[in-house]
């Protein structure tokens, strides 16, 4: 699997976009990108996943770029309830294993 | 629908005894992973089950066995428990599809050896 890296942490506003930058410039053309969260003491939660075109669910926005070297992960209108650390992980298909970083600790303050 | 789920949720053992974390899952996932995080730090993937009769190592499998007793179940045994396999312990199952793949995550084990 491609190797991600991400910023230690960041600081957000309440109500305000959170967006959270990932690099993977070794992403190979099968590999997809993963957004898992995990909020203090519980297991980790999907958030959303993409190849290439941008998507948008109910909880987030990723953004790929055109060469996929780097994604960024937007949370419209970030909430209390969003601090939590943020993984970005890149995998192939098929494959069973992901590969949890450090992450980026993210902080929304009132 | 409970989704994932674990038992127990907090344990204390000594070095040496020994203990096995259980996991079920009711949505009929085919594969079942478990995790540890040590404090600060990612998970790191022990064993897996891609399905009903099969695992395979993960990324640190050693100290550890794993049984997937049924589609639903799969458990984590440490036959010697070590200080170094004080973490917290997450159980996971989730269904590979053509192009996704999402994990759902049990509430954890928190496990402490003295």
């Amino acid at each position: 699997d491609a190797k991600t890296t991400q910023p230690t942490s960041m600081d957000c506003a309440e109500g305000r976009a959170a967006n959270l930058p990932c690099n993977h410039s070794t992403i190979s053309g099968n590999e997809y990108v993963y957004w898992y969260r995990q909020i203090h003491s519980q297991g980790p939660q999907y958030i959303i996943h993409g190849l290439k075109n941008n998507e948008t669910n109910e909880m987030a926005s990723l953004i790929i770029t055109e060469d996929r070297k780097s994604s960024t992960l937007i949370l419209p209108h970030a909430t209390l309830r969003d601090t939590a650390v943020y993984y970005c992980i890149v995998r192939v298909t098929n494959d069973y294993k992901l590969s949890f970083g450090a992450g980026t600790t993210v902080t929304v303050r009132a | 629908n409970a989704g994932v789920t674990q038992t127990p949720k907090f344990q204390v053992l000594k070095t040496g005894q020994s203990m096995t974390l259980q996991c079920a899952q009711d949505m009929n996932h085919n594969s079942m992973y478990w995790y540890r995080q040590d404090p600060g730090m990612g998970l790191r993937l022990i064993y897996y089950s891609a399905s009903e009769g099969t695992t395979d190592k993960g990324e640190v499998p050693n100290g550890y066995n794993v049984s997937r007793l049924n589609k639903r179940e799969f458990s984590l045994r440490l036959e010697s428990a070590a200080p170094s396999q004080t973490s917290v312990y997450f159980c996971a199952s989730s269904v590979i599809g053509a192009n996704q793949e999402t994990q759902y995550f049990g509430p954890g084990t928190r496990l402490l050896v003295l």
